[in-house]
């Protein structure tokens, strides 16, 4: 199976700060990732696909990029509204595998 | 507008065999498969399972023996069917569509299900 290590666990930041949150595939995923918002008692809703490509009616903020076998999705500038856990999955062969997820919260 | 809905009982007994339907609308079955995520209380999402558009099936080799997902694609229906249920088990079961990218896009608001005696 294809393991999703994401870091940080947790992450506490100011408004209008860039945030950075990552994950490390364990083999070759190409650009097969994804990247959700699950805000409580919600289910997750979808930002980045392939990796680098923002979902409809995302926020321009949000961007997704790949080194290797490592990828991030970044927030340029944090707003209220993007309080939540995030997570990636990658979707190269089942099982599909989520990482751990990265609670954001505010400073 | 594409929507999924989750339905089927809160509460169930260990041992128990859980019964979960998907309704959907805005796309067809025979387009775009539906996967399963399951989220124990307060944790992270796993991937349980998939049926896909031409009707065949992926499954988490966790619960593998356990897990049955089929569909009804006249009443746009996905079905989970998981015998011999434990505690651990509870949690919030999703049903999703499987987009491009074979990842999800569309997500079900869920429903809770707690398996306790």
């Amino acid at each position: 199976d294809i393991q999703m290590t994401q870091s940080p666990a947790s992450l506490s930041a100011s408004l209008e700060e860039i945030v950075t949150i990552t994950c490390q595939a364990s083999q070759d995923i190409g650009n097969w990732l994804a990247w959700y918002q699950q805000k409580p008692g919600k289910s997750p809703q979808l930002l980045i696909y392939g990796a680098t490509s923002l979902a409809d009616g995302v926020p321009s903020r949000f961007s997704g990029s790949r080194s290797g076998t490592q990828y991030s999705l970044k927030i340029s500038r944090l707003q209220v509204e993007d309080i939540g856990i995030y997570y990636c999955l990658q979707a190269y062969s089942a099982p599909w595998t989520f990482g751990g997820g990265t609670k954001l919260e505010l400073k | 507008q594409v929507q999924l809905k989750e339905s089927g009982p809160g509460l169930m007994q260990p041992s128990e065999t859980l019964s979960l339907t998907c309704t959907v609308s805005g796309f067809s079955l025979t387009s775009n498969g539906v996967g399963w995520v399951r989220q124990p209380l307060g944790k992270g999402l796993v991937w349980m399972g998939t049926i896909w558009a031409g009707g065949s099936t992926n499954y988490n080799s966790a619960v593998q023996s356990r897990l049955s997902i089929s569909r009804d694609t006249s009443k746009s229906q996905v079905f989970l069917k998981m015998n011999s249920l434990q505690p651990e088990d509870t949690g919030t079961y999703y049903c999703a569509r499987h987009g491009s990218w074979g990842l999800f896009d569309y997500w079900g608001q869920g429903v809770m299900v707690t398996v306790s005696s």
